[in-house]
């Protein structure tokens, strides 16, 4: 089994751009999440799904993030009007039903220019 | 209010020798779990050792322990045999009460590790 695929690796974009970027999580788990990491920092939470449904997204900083997966499986993380600040490397993990355990992908190393 | 405190920016151990990492929490939650998290400079997120609020043992997998001490409200981890693989960082989550209708976990600012011949 493979682990949590994110891709691309590395997007660089110009300010005001939209990206995305996707999240493949392991087959069969059913909750995804995503998170923010600052150079320095540790992650930060930014939206959590279990299946289809955004079950947690207080941590989306504001309206210019979005976050779907639509089918309980893949999940696309949408930033519009991209800004400098929101340069980050974006992690996504997954869990199975019943575990405590997050595994995470490589991240999606965004920068803004 | 940090909720995840790791004081140590950085530390050094030679190869063979244990090392600790400290990482303190803050929490009024009696049901919450603790997690350690090694991320080379690959990026990647790996998963080392997680203690639950109520386990009665310490958390042990191979050369990782989790020194928990619950009135000090502290989730040390100690690495065993250090190994020049081991050189990354290293960061201390938690993940509060279920009632919160989340699994979210909230991270220190994390420890360089660095093991040396």
């Amino acid at each position: 089994g493979a682990g949590v695929s994110q891709t691309p690796s590395n997007k660089v974009t110009e300010k005001g751009k939209y990206v995305e970027l996707r999240c493949d999580p392991i087959s069969g788990h059913t909750a995804l999440y995503w998170y923010r990491q600052s150079l320095g920092q540790g992650p930060e939470f930014l939206i959590y799904f279990q299946g289809t449904g955004a079950a947690d997204d207080s941590g989306l900083p504001n309206d210019r993030f979005f976050a779907v997966r639509p089918e309980g499986s893949v999940s696309t993380l949408k930033i519009q009007r991209t800004e400098r600040g929101d340069s980050a490397v974006y992690l996504c993990a997954s869990s199975h039903v019943g575990s405590n355990i997050q595994y995470f992908g490589a991240g999606t190393r965004l920068s803004v220019l | 209010a940090q909720k995840i405190t790791q004081t140590q920016p950085g530390m050094f151990v030679q190869e063979k020798e244990a090392v600790t990492l400290d990482c303190t929490y803050d929490t009024s939650d009696p049901s919450y779990g603790l997690f350690w998290y090694k991320q080379p400079s690959s990026g990647e997120m790996i998963f080392l050792i997680y203690q639950g609020s109520y386990d009665q043992q310490n958390a042990t997998e191979g050369r990782y322990s989790l020194n928990f001490q619950k009135a000090r409200k502290s989730a040390n981890l100690v690495i065993s045999a250090s190994q020049l693989g081991d050189s990354a960082m290293y960061f201390c989550a938690m993940r509060e009460a279920l009632a919160y209708n989340t699994d979210k976990l909230i991270f220190g600012t994390g420890t360089r590790l660095q093991v040396f011949p």
